[in-house]
């Protein structure tokens, strides 16, 4: 069992906005920058939104982050069909002196 | 351009012992800590353990704490994850992930392609 919670899944038609929710604890999200990460079918996974709200270079900004205490999520705005994916939110957590993930979402695009 | 390329995968026996390593590029290797996730067939990623830029501090997870050593070749831009006393819940693909910061608590912002292991008699 995850120590994130996030929704096994999660989709919309092209163009919709899809939000993907990640709760945890004080230990974790509450108290350290929430990530999330995508993973595209049969690849290794890639950072998408780093520190809350922040994107790479090169990731498009139909993606955006939020946090509130202890909950972060996730929003993809103008689903496209390549948004295909499964995505993890992760965070270090300072009880248990590593990072956490959660479960992952799969988002499918209808 | 940063690479992290994975070797030393395969197929091992229960009890049996594995040395993973990922050779760096593209980046100060020394500046930065560096670390192992795992993901098992058709199931999400687990972080495994991380190492500081320094090599001096370390981080496990429960699951693999006592069996599994990181290190780090700072002269030659390399991780390394010994695994010893494998379990058949091992099986998975490790993927090196260089940390954003010297020291573990940040994110990982970039990955390998990930190397299979696999545990079975």
């Amino acid at each position: 069992q995850s120590v994130l919670t996030q929704p096994p899944s999660a989709s919309g038609t092209p163009g919709q906005r899809v939000t993907i929710s990640c709760s945890g604890s004080s230990s974790n999200i509450g108290s350290n920058t929430v990530n999330w990460y995508q993973q595209l079918p049969g690849t290794a996974p890639k950072l998408l939104i780093y520190n809350k709200s922040q994107r790479p270079s090169g990731v498009p900004d139909r993606f955006s982050g939020s946090k509130s205490g202890t909950s972060a999520s996730l929003a993809i705005s103008g689903l496209q069909s390549e948004d295909e994916a499964d995505y993890y939110c992760a965070a270090w957590d300072g009880s248990l002196t590593g990072y956490v993930f959660g479960s992952g979402t799969k988002v499918t695009v209808l | 351009e940063v690479l992290l390329l994975e070797s030393g995968g395969g197929l091992v026996q229960p009890g049996g012992s594995l040395r993973l390593s990922c050779a760096a590029s593209g980046f100060t290797f020394i500046n930065f800590a560096m670390s192992w996730v795992r993901q098992a067939p058709g199931k999400g990623l687990e972080w495994v353990s991380t190492i500081s830029g320094s090599g001096g501090t370390t981080y496990y997870a429960d699951s693999v704490k006592g069996r599994f050593t990181i290190s780090r070749d700072n002269s030659k831009n390399t991780q390394f994850l010994q695994m010893n006393s494998l379990r058949a819940e091992d099986t998975a693909i490790y993927y090196c992930a260089k940390d954003h910061g010297a020291v573990a608590g940040y994110y990982f912002d970039y990955w390998g392609q990930g190397t299979l292991v696999t545990v079975s008699s």
